[in-house]
């Protein structure tokens, strides 16, 4: 496919458990991000990646929260004892370069509910 | 504090009808703004971005204008269509920095009825 994907859509944790959310971005996209997009709300920055690197980690909300890009392409955010307000969609954005303006092409998200 | 601020926040508009939505921002230092277009369950898509400079950008039935000395910005929809109906974001960038120093608004319900 030519768009961003994310796997998987949704996910239903209790409240302790880890879990790990996948986004495969556009093939050649330099720049990856994450958010987190709460329900009614615009999403919330948390990571960014240039290629590889792990540029800025600023919005990620606690140390339970991480993420990485080994190889820059596949990006994986990891939530660790997951907690009822992590519930929210994951979006994943990816662009081509890392320019000011570039347009952001996003995933369709994945919904996690902690119960 | 940088703030960006959508009106009204829904809108119920008949099938064939033009509609406005407005964005007002206190984002320093501004670098641009981004409009897009969210479907439910979806992912934002882009609809424009425009720079300091620029005043109005058109993407087929949308037309965005920007007002810099008043921080005003406005989506107009020409003849809207079922299709339509989805939340509009306003977004503003910081002169600086890239994608991540973005500052996002709430949105704008719109929902189209035939």
């Amino acid at each position: 496919g030519a768009g961003v994907s994310q796997s998987p859509r949704y996910k239903v944790a209790k409240r302790g458990q880890d879990v790990a959310l996948r986004c495969d971005p556009i093939s050649g996209h330099v720049s990856l991000f994450w958010y987190q997009q709460a329900l009614g709300q615009g999403p919330e920055f948390l990571t960014y990646f240039q290629n590889e690197a792990q540029l800025d980690k600023s919005g990620l909300p606690s140390d339970r929260f991480f993420a990485e890009r080994p190889e820059g392409s596949v990006s994986t955010l990891k939530i660790q004892r997951t907690q009822q307000e992590d519930s929210a969609v994951y979006l994943c954005a990816s662009s081509p370069i890392v320019a000011g303006t570039d347009t952001q092409y996003f995933g369709p998200g994945t919904r996690l509910t902690v119960l | 504090k940088n703030q960006v601020e959508q009106s009204p926040q829904s809108l119920i508009i008949l099938e064939g009808k033009n509609c406005t939505l407005q964005c007002n921002y206190t984002v320093s230092p501004f670098s641009n703004l981004r409009w897009y277009k969210q479907d439910t369950g979806r992912g934002p898509v882009s609809l424009t971005i425009m720079t300091f400079s620029e005043n109005t950008k058109s993407n087929g039935r949308y037309t965005a204008t920007l007002d810099a000395d008043t921080k005003q910005s406005s989506l107009h929809i020409t003849a809207s269509q079922l299709s339509d109906s989805a939340s509009y974001i306003c977004v503003v960038g910081t002169r600086g920095g890239n994608n991540r120093k973005l500052i996002w608004g709430l949105g704008t319900s719109l929902a189209v009825n035939p």
